[in-house]
């Protein structure tokens, strides 16, 4: 089965330079999550997309800016990147958000991004 | 603020016995549980959810039980076999008409053969 997909799998940026992750949602999805996972960390919520629209907003920083596009795959735009933005960054998608919030979210295999 | 909290880091679990995982969580909203298994360089994998319409849910060799009043939702897995051997996350949704997943912090599982 069709599994969300997350490039690029690796990144190396030095600081204060840009980097921007994609996801491809599983096929039917409409919906986009975005999850932060620091070195030892859970998973921290940083935004969400329900049919093109932000729909919910989390501890993402301003530097920050996402959107979610006509085939409804997703882009993390990070600027000003910093020695702490080294984490995991993970996407997942779910098939509706208006419905219900019992909507099971899938995870891709996350971007690992490092900051030198 | 940690909503959902594992208060093991990690357990240790002889193969073919009952793995028990543990999660509190404080914010009475939640009303959607699930589990998820991460394996490194993985994103984590679904396993098994509860609504709080339910007090337990199984599946195969997982079994989510809910404590509404507890506020206190646990994973047994039985047989526990070597392949089991990941970190588990709890999840909660639900709160303030949200959808995001808050996560636990995660508990490392070693089935040992």
């Amino acid at each position: 089965a069709a599994g969300v997909i997350q490039s690029p799998r690796h990144l190396i940026k030095e600081k204060r330079e840009t980097a921007t992750l994609k996801c491809y949602p599983i096929p039917r999805h409409d919906t986009v999550y975005w999850y932060q996972q620091g070195p030892g960390q859970d998973p921290q919520f940083l935004i969400s997309f329900y049919e093109k629209m932000q729909s919910d907003k989390g501890s993402i920083p301003d530097r920050f800016s996402a959107q979610q596009f006509s085939d409804y795959h997703s882009e993390l735009n990070m600027s000003s990147l910093e020695l702490g933005d080294s984490a995991l960054y993970f996407c997942a998608s779910s098939p509706r958000l208006a419905e219900s919030s019992t909507d099971t979210q899938y995870f891709g295999p996350g971007t690992r991004l490092t900051v030198l | 603020d940690q909503q959902v909290k594992q208060n093991s880091p990690s357990l240790s679990v002889q193969e073919g016995r009952i793995s028990i995982l543990n999660c509190d969580y404080t914010n009475s909203m939640f009303d959607y549980f699930l589990w998820y298994k991460k394996y490194p360089a993985e994103g984590p994998t679904f396993l098994i959810s509860i609504s709080s319409i339910k007090d337990k849910n199984e599946d195969g060799r997982f079994t989510v039980f809910l404590n509404k009043s507890a506020k206190h939702l646990s994973l047994h897995i039985v047989p526990s076999q070597p392949g089991d051997s990941a970190v588990y996350f709890c999840a909660a949704s639900g709160a303030s008409g949200t959808y995001k997943y808050i996560f636990g912090t995660g508990t490392r599982l070693k089935v040992l053969a």
